[in-house]
This record gives structure tokens, C-alpha cells and sequence, in this order.
């Protein structure tokens, strides 16, 4: 089935140590995004690839690092991990910028990560 | 910079009653594109329902409709006849276009509303 698939589902990490979040998507989409999302403060976005090749940073970036391995993956990295950023995280593919609006985000399931 | 606000952290309705989430956002842009998503317990990011700046005509899908107030910049949600599974936390959500009026496909999201439609 076609969707966006992001692992971990859930991870539990201690102050200090290193991650890396993964998503694929099979839709073929340009676009590709990492949100996340916290009690009160909706989901907000921390890097986007516009496409392959490039990224640029969101709303929240500081912490985080990506790769846009190529069209299909984008992946989020956590160099340090710290208390602050436990959270859920979500990534999103869209088919890309100045396309229709008709289908605006795909989301993956989320990966729930707690920083001890 | 563009904001979206969700006043309500919580409501609650009946079975098969209807109700009315809030949203309100802030923009200088005259075109743009607002959403509601909806998140249930499992989790996934949901598209309810879409409205387009241009449109004066109100976006409905099934039991869900909006109003759509473009001068107020208030963008409410209604749910008729709520179902159990309609229980989840609904996000309003605001992208602007790109200035040859495509999507911009970043989204700026509200902060949530949790409903609970009581049996």
C-alpha cells in the first residue's frame, strides 16, 4: 500500500545520545517534511526538502540535523539528544511546491520519543 | 508571519448532536489555503476537510462543513450528527501559495482541539 512509513515507533533515549529517525515514502511525492508535535503547542515544522537534493530549515530546527537520502527517504537526526525534545515526531511528504493543493500533506504514523 | 489560533483545548458533545470548533488565524496574504485535520487516538494526521481563500462558498464533506468568515479570518469547523469515532483532537491549519499561486505545501498549525463525543 502506498503511504509514508517512519521507524521507529517508539524510542527511548538518554541525555546525551545520538538517533536517527527514518521515513520512506512509495508516492512518488517531491516533497518531504519533520514536524513535531507537543501538548498545547500543535506540530510545528523543524526541516522540509523541497526535493531531492535539497533542505532547509523550519520553525525549530536547532537539535536536529536531516539527509534527503534521495527521493524516497528522509531521514532526522537527534546528535545529542536532550530533554526538550521529547516528543512525537512526524514526517510528511507532499507531491510539491506549486502543485495542487488537493492533497497538501501525507503523514506517516509518528514516532513517539522520550529523552531521559 | 502567520498565526493560527485554536481557543478551545477541549470539548466535549453528544452522540449524534452537532458541534462547532473555533479557529482563528492572522495573515496579510489574500490567498491561501486552510484545512482542518483530524487526529484520533491511533495517532495519524487525518485531512478532514479543505477551503480555498477565493471561494466564498463554504466547503462541506459528508457531516463536516465549515464557516468561513475571510474578512473576520475565522475558519470554524462543524460536526453534524457526531459519531463515537469522531473522538480525536482536530488541528486547524493555514499554507500560503507561492506567488504564482501554487501550494507551498508548509503548513502552520493550530494548537488543537480535543473532542470527545460522550456515548
Amino acid at each position: 500500500n502506498a503511504g509514508v512509513t517512519q521507524t521507529p515507533k517508539f524510542q527511548v533515549l538518554k541525555t546525551g545520545q545520538s538517533m536517527t529517525l527514518q521515513c520512506a515514502q512509495d508516492m512518488n511525492h517531491n516533497s518531504m517534511y519533520w514536524y513535531r508535535q507537543d501538548p498545547g503547542m500543535g506540530l510545528r515544522l523543524i526541516y522540509y526538502s523541497a526535493s531531492e537534493g535539497t533542505t532547509d530549515k523550519g520553525e525549530v530546527p536547532n537539535g536536529y540535523n536531516v539527509s534527503r537520502l534521495n527521493k524516497r527517504e528522509f531521514s532526522l537526526r537527534l546528535e545529542s539528544a536532550a530533554p526538550s525534545q521529547t516528543s512525537v515526531y512526524f514526517c510528511a511528504t507532499s507531491p510539491g511546491q506549486g502543485s495542487s493543493y488537493n492533497s497538501p500533506l501525507h503523514f506517516g504514523n509518528g514516532t513517539r520519543l522520550t529523552v531521559t | 508571519a502567520q498565526t493560527v489560533t485554536q481557543s478551545q483545548p477541549e470539548m466535549s458533545v453528544q452522540e449524534a448532536e452537532t458541534v462547532t470548533l473555533s479557529c482563528t488565524y492572522d495573515t496579510s496574504e489574500n490567498n491561501y489555503y486552510l484545512f482542518w485535520y483530524k487526529q484520533p487516538p491511533s495517532r495519524q494526521m487525518i485531512l478532514v476537510i479543505r477551503q480555498e481563500a477565493y471561494k466564498q462558498q463554504n466547503a462541506t464533506e459528508n457531516r463536516f462543513s465549515v464557516n468561513f468568515q475571510k474578512a473576520a479570518k475565522s475558519f470554524s469547523l462543524k460536526i453534524s450528527d457526531s459519531q463515537l469515532g469522531d473522538t480525536a483532537m482536530y488541528f486547524c491549519a493555514f499554507m500560503k501559495l507561492t506567488h504564482y499561486g501554487g501550494a507551498t505545501n508548509k503548513l502552520i498549525f493550530g494548537t488543537g482541539t480535543l473532542l470527545a463525543v460522550q456515548p
